[in-house]
């Protein structure tokens, strides 16, 4: 069965600050994985995706994450946080007709 | 923005009778997914569709059935509410299934209390 954990429930960080996100994933084949954000009282929307290539991936609104085979992690960074970041993070792993999301994380941006 | 309406946005029942949630797309998009959302839990699947009439269970689909009678229109019910489906319901879609682009587009929720 395949499985997505994000072990931070919530964080916090100051505006300016990098930023870390974790994401861990189970799965028995080569992943396609992804980051959705999703800001209060929307629907998520697609932040980045990973299928094959090159283990740096580039997203929108200046994120990136680095997809780790070794270490089965697809961790979300960010180098300097704005105020409008602050929204709750989604890691999601995807197979053959379906998506499996994590818990998410809570991101709070302090000013 | 994708073209994904649900309704309703926000509805209020009781405990035993039934609930009808609807989405409809304007994209022409092949896959549509309900999801719940719950606090610790993220986004759980309760069915999806890949095609009209064409219709599969998620992880969390017990008390919940879907209709797809045309392209545009997904229908999910909850034949007898209970209070354990007080959620917030997210209907998505995409050209190629999860696997594939993997990119969903999402609606923007309906809130369900079972009182």
């Amino acid at each position: 069965a395949q499985s997505v954990t994000q072990p931070d429930i919530h964080i916090t960080v100051s505006e300016g600050a990098s930023l870390e996100l974790r994401c861990n994933y189970s799965y028995g084949a080569t992943p396609y994985l992804f980051w959705y954000v999703q800001s209060p009282g929307q629907g998520l929307q697609l932040l980045l995706k990973y299928f094959s290539g090159d283990t740096l991936v580039q997203g929108i609104k200046g994120f990136e994450a680095e997809f780790k085979r070794s270490q089965s992690s697809f961790n979300l960074r960010k180098p300097s946080v704005h105020w409008s970041d602050a929204a709750e993070y989604f890691c999601a792993l995807g197979s053959a007709r379906q998506l499996t999301f994590g818990s998410g994380t809570q991101l709070t941006v302090l000013p | 923005d994708a073209g994904i309406t649900q309704s309703p946005r926000h509805k209020v029942t009781e405990t035993g009778t039934p609930v009808t949630l609807r989405c409809h797309q304007t994209e022409n998009h092949r896959y549509m997914y309900w999801y719940r959302q719950d606090p610790g839990h993220g986004l759980r699947l309760i069915h999806y569709s890949y095609g009209v009439k064409d219709t599969d269970k998620g992880e969390v689909s017990d008390g919940y059935s879907v209709s797809r009678s045309k392209t545009e229109d997904f229908l999910l019910t909850l034949e007898s509410a209970t209070s354990s489906q007080t959620s917030v319901y997210f209907c998505a879609i995409s050209e190629s299934a999860g696997g594939g682009t993997g990119e969903l587009f999402f609606g923007e929720g309906s809130r369900l209390t079972v009182l």
